[in-house]
């Protein structure tokens, strides 16, 4: 069976730009993470969907993020306008049980804002 | 929030075992407990996870201690492709990463 899948692996644009990064989960799983990782900062939840839902969002920097998931087989994070410190690995995952089933995540999308 | 510590990083010889150590002292009833690994360039992966009772499963071992205030990760058998990070989190309203080990496999 297919992964979770995650689209472009590499991004790379320059400051001002719109960025808009795309998940695929597993299918029949129900819920739905985005993470971004920084040497910094390690791995950060930024929004989590139960059921298309989201249910956490208080991971989400700040006004220039946003996600959504329209079906229960598609994501997005959009940021817009990017700034250079937005430059980070970003990994979708999901679960099959919310908040207590193993997470699978995918090969993540690596964002360069110049 | 409930949150995990562990050992920045461990060093293992090739075919040995090794016991990867995670303190969650104020884990709630509910929380699982899992641990993930991320080889370089890649997302990280499931490994195990479990409640009370200790675990087993085709990758490794997870044995929690009485109180659930710890647990440990045991590699039976250290090889070169179990380099890695490896993480302990709680599953339950929490959904902390932490920073992990750093597991060095030495030949």
């Amino acid at each position: 069976d297919a992964g979770v899948i995650q689209s472009p692996r590499h991004e790379v644009t320059e400051m001002g730009q719109e960025v808009t990064l795309r998940c695929k989960p597993i299918s029949g799983h129900n819920s739905l993470f985005w993470y971004r990782q920084t040497m910094m900062r390690g791995l950060e939840l930024l929004i989590y969907f139960n059921n298309n839902v989201p249910i956490d969002d208080s991971g989400m920097p700040e006004d220039r993020f946003s996600a959504k998931m329209p079906n229960a087989s598609f994501s997005t994070l959009k940021i817009q306008p990017s700034e250079p410190r937005d430059s980070a690995v970003y990994f979708c995952a999901s679960s099959l049980r919310g908040y207590t089933g193993e997470l699978f995540f995918g090969e993540g999308s690596r964002l360069t804002v110049l | 929030d409930a949150k995990t510590t562990q050992p920045n990083s461990m060093e293992s010889n090739e075919e040995e075992p090794v016991h990867l150590p995670c303190n969650h002292s104020t884990i709630s009833g509910t929380d699982y407990i899992h641990w993930y690994r991320q080889l370089p360039s890649q997302g990280p992966e499931y490994v195990i996870h479990g409640l009370t009772s200790n675990v087993n499963n085709r990758m490794a071992s997870l044995a929690i201690a009485e109180d659930r205030k710890s647990s440990t990760l045991i590699l039976h058998r250290a090889t070169l492709r179990d380099a890695a990070v490896y993480y302990c989190i709680l599953r339950g309203n929490q959904f902390y990463f932490g920073t992990g080990t750093s597991l060095t496999v030495i030949p």
